[in-house]
Formats: structure tokens, C-alpha cells, sequence
């Protein structure tokens, strides 16, 4: 049983470029979620899908950030604009649509840095 | 809007001593979840342990439990016989869904173990 995997695992840019990441989430997991996490913090939501749908989006959610799941299994997460605020570890978490659907298993992260 | 609280930034026990990590938080949900995260340096987050609010008996895994005081909001995490690999950035989070289906999490505890 593969875990969540996430590409890349470092990401630097430069102001204004955009980056996409990419989630895999545990097979057969029907939950995804996007959380970002910044230095000596907890992790923060951001957005989250049911299979392909996407069911849910916090106000961190500027309308630079955009996430898309297409056939509901991978999930790419893209930022538009790069500010050196979006600075910060990006974290991928997935889990079942049924029993213990609570329960989220995390990737191990982008680490984005915006010079 | 929910919050968790951790109130220790950081810990330190020595080997193989007994440490409990502190939480507390806030949710006008009745039915809900919470969970214990660990954080190893640049590696990726791991589930510790989870209670679902509506058990009364606290959690149990190997050398982790909590001790789950509802009335009190109170969800503190136990650790016996510390070990060096348990070093680590502890997270409390919470699952509460009522339409908020991401974890809300604590701003982490760091523990250290000294041999």
C-alpha cells in the first residue's frame, strides 16, 4: 500500500511565475485535501475533493490558486502570480469516503519558495 | 469557526521517561474528531492517534494515549517511555464537518528527547 505521493519536493521561483504541484493520493481514496503550511505553524485548509468534485474552498483561497482533480484520482495545485507570501510547505492529504473517512494521510509536501 | 490550542511550543523528557503534550479546543459541533499528528524533521506528517468525541474511553495506541476530557474541551496526548525516534513536531487537529470537512489544526508542539 503506497502511500501519498507529491512532485515536486522543492520548488523555488521567482516573483509572478506561476507553479503547479501534483498530489497522488492512496488508492481508492475518494477524499483529497490541500493544506498549507507555513514556518512554525499547524497546517491551514485550503480545499478539498470528493472524487472529481471540488466541495469545498477556504478564504486562503486567493483567486490566484486554482486546484483541479480531473478523473478524481490525481489533484494538481497551481498559483498564479507567485508573491513571496505564498511561501510555504503545500501539504496533500487523502482519505476514504466511507469508514474512518476523518482520518487524513498526508504527503510529504512542496516546499515552494518564492525569491 | 473552531480553534485548537496548543499551549507548549516545546517539550523536552528524557529517555525513556513519561511526557503529555497539552491541547485544548473549541467547536460548537457535538459530533466530532480529534487526532494527535507527528511530524518528524523534513519528513511527513503521521497519524499518532484518534478519538471520536461521541467514546467516552480514551484512545490507546502502544506507548500513546490521551487523556479526553470533554466537558473541558481538554485532549492531551501521553507518552510512555519516550523514545528517541518519537523527536518530533506534535499537531493536534480536529475534525469537526458540519460543511467544514478540512482538519483544523494546533500550532504544534515540539518535543525533544534527551538521551
Amino acid at each position: 500500500d503506497t502511500g501519498v505521493s507529491q512532485n515536486p519536493r522543492h520548488k523555488i521561483t521567482k516573483r509572478g511565475q506561476n507553479v503547479t504541484f501534483r498530489c497522488d493520493p492512496i488508492s481508492e481514496h475518494n477524499r483529497l485535501y490541500w493544506y498549507r503550511q507555513t514556518l512554525g505553524q499547524g497546517p491551514e485548509f485550503l480545499t478539498y475533493f470528493q472524487n472529481e468534485a471540488q466541495l469545498e474552498k477556504s478564504r486562503l483561497l486567493s483567486d490566484r490558486f486554482s486546484a483541479e482533480r480531473p478523473k478524481g484520482s490525481f489533484s494538481t495545485l497551481e498559483i498564479q502570480r507567485t508573491e513571496q507570501g505564498d511561501s510555504a510547505m503545500y501539504l496533500c492529504a487523502s482519505s476514504p469516503s466511507t469508514v474512518f473517512r476523518e482520518t487524513q494521510y498526508f504527503g510529504p509536501g512542496t516546499r515552494l519558495l518564492v525569491l | 469557526a473552531q480553534t485548537v490550542t496548543q499551549s507548549q511550543p516545546e517539550m523536552s523528557v528524557q529517555e525513556a521517561e513519561t511526557v503529555t503534550l497539552s491541547c485544548t479546543y473549541d467547536t460548537s459541533e457535538s459530533d466530532y474528531y480529534l487526532f494527535w499528528y507527528k511530524q518528524p524533521p523534513s519528513r511527513q506528517m503521521i497519524l499518532v492517534i484518534r478519538q471520536e468525541a461521541y467514546k467516552q474511553q480514551n484512545a490507546t495506541e502502544n506507548r500513546f494515549s490521551v487523556n479526553f476530557q470533554k466537558a473541558a474541551k481538554s485532549f492531551s496526548l501521553k507518552i510512555s517511555d519516550s523514545q528517541l525516534g518519537d523527536a518530533a513536531m506534535y499537531f493536534c487537529a480536529l475534525y469537526s464537518g458540519g460543511g467544514a470537512d478540512g482538519l483544523t489544526f494546533g500550532k504544534g508542539t515540539h518535543l525533544i528527547i534527551q538521551p
